[in-house]
């Protein structure tokens, strides 16, 4: 079965600190990977996303995920969180049927 | 370019009454998605679309039906509303990756939600 999962829920970070966030899939054949952001009362928005070639991507405001295969992995990553990254990150796979998974509530304290 | 649009944004429901969202796009959009959210559950893809007249099954598709007549519409009824459908629904849309000449291909476009509340 498809499924995508995410290891950490809630996370807190001072301003500064860096950021890293777990995402597993599993997918049968090639599959799109993706990181989705909900800021507080807004919809979901892009961050970043992965079809193939070069397996670190950028997204943006700073942001960077990186596949690899071997590990079914995706994750997130951000080298120095603001207050404005507070917000719930999705991470999500497929190819045209996509799958979230729970999420990750990220509070940065400034 | 509303993008997708969802209607209505908040509902309160009855315990077995029926209603029905919709969710329209103006973006020429093949693929169409129903999700819900519920606090530590993430996103549940419901039922999902690959063109107009085509429906399939998502992860979670008891007590609800859809249907795609139109291209840009897609309908997500409740035939007979519990408690547990209690949420906020989501509609997205995306173009397939075929679709090379657009860099949103495979790129979920989400409407503003619904809030759904069932007593």
């Amino acid at each position: 079965a498809q499924s995508v999962s995410q290891h950490n829920h809630h996370v807190i970070l001072s301003e500064a600190a860096s950021l890293e966030l777990g995402c597993n899939y599993s997918y049968g054949g090639t599959v799109n990977l993706f990181w989705y952001v909900q800021y507080p009362g807004q919809h979901l928005q892009l961050l970043l996303k992965y079809f193939s070639g070069d397996p670190l991507v950028k997204g943006i405001k700073g942001f960077e995920a990186e596949f690899i295969k071997s590990k079914f992995s995706f994750n997130l990553r951000k080298p120095s969180v603001q207050w404005s990254d507070t917000a719930e990150y999705f991470c999500a796979a497929g190819t045209y049927k996509y799958i979230f998974g729970t999420g990750t509530r990220l509070k940065v304290l400034a | 370019n509303a993008g997708v649009t969802q209607t209505p944004k908040f509902r309160v429901l009855k315990t077995g009454q029926s209603m029905t969202l919709l969710c329209a796009q103006d973006m020429n959009h093949e693929y169409m998605y129903w999700y819900r959210q519920d606090p530590g559950m993430g996103l549940r893809l419901i039922h999902y679309s690959v063109g107009e007249g085509t429906t399939a099954k998502g992860e979670v598709p008891d007590g609800y039906n859809v249907s795609r007549l139109k291209k840009q519409n897609f309908l997500l009824g409740l035939e007979s509303a519990a408690p547990s459908q209690t949420s906020v629904y989501f509609c997205a849309s995306t173009l397939p990756r075929e679709n090379r000449k657009s860099s949103g291909a495979n790129v979920l476009t989400f409407g503003a939600g619904s809030r759904l509340t069932v007593l």
